[in-house]
């Protein structure tokens, strides 16, 4: 089974601060990789994915990920947040070859001060 | 507006008193989750449903029930609710399963059990 580590519980950072939230997942197999974001009493929204192809992968505000097959990370990283990034983020794998199951880590919980 | 909608987002109940929780997305997507949020252990996927009458476990399936009649709709159900039970619980979709395609999440129901 898959299991997704996320090192951080909490990041307190101060605006504009870069910040790296850590994510490791346990499998060797091949694997698609997710950040999710969940402000404060919403559901989570999809941040940006890695499927295949280039290991760096950026969303639309400015977070980019880069998947590292040999150290099984999925580092999440921005170089200048804002207030309105704080919000809760799950790092989460799931196996191309076993579809339909999604595991998600821990959370880190962004904590943004002016 | 493309949305899933939960209901109700807050509920308060009595161990063995059962109950449904609502799902239902207007996306016409094929894939649709249930998971469960707990502090530090991020969220756990109970249910998932790839297409009408076509339902699967996930990671803790013990104590829910749930049924996919309609493509629409996936209700989640607790014959007999106990504490351990309380939760914040999430409904997803997507428009196929593997995870490929983005997860749209609904804004989550509270649960008490007492």
């Amino acid at each position: 089974a898959q299991s997704v580590t996320q090192l951080d519980s909490q990041v307190p950072v101060f605006e504009e601060a870069p910040v790296e939230l850590r994510c490791n997942y346990s499998s060797s197999v091949s694997v698609y990789l997710f950040w999710y974001v969940q402000y404060p009493n919403q559901g989570l929204q999809l941040l940006l994915k890695y499927l295949s192809g280039s290991t760096l992968v950026e969303s639309i505000n400015g977070f980019e990920a880069e998947f590292n097959k040999s150290q099984t990370s999925f580092h999440l990283r921005k170089p200048s947040v804002h207030i309105s990034d704080t919000a809760e983020y799950f790092c989460a794998v799931s196996d191309p070859n076993a579809g339909n199951m999604l595991t998600f880590g821990g959370g880190t919980r962004l904590m943004v001060k002016p | 507006e493309a949305q899933v909608t939960q209901n109700p987002r807050y509920l308060i109940t009595v161990t063995g008193k059962k109950l449904t929780v609502t799902c239902s997305q207007n996306m016409n997507h094929e894939h649709m989750s249930w998971y469960r949020q707990d502090p530090g252990l991020g969220l756990r996927q109970i249910y998932y449903s790839m297409n009408v009458e076509v339902t699967d476990k996930g990671d803790v399936p013990e104590g829910y029930k749930v049924s996919r009649k309609e493509k629409r709709n996936f209700p989640l159900i607790l014959e007999s609710p106990s504490p351990n039970q309380t939760s914040l619980y999430f409904c997803a979709s997507s428009l196929s399963g593997g995870f490929v395609d983005t997860q749209y999440f609904g804004p989550g129901t509270r649960l008490t059990v007492l």
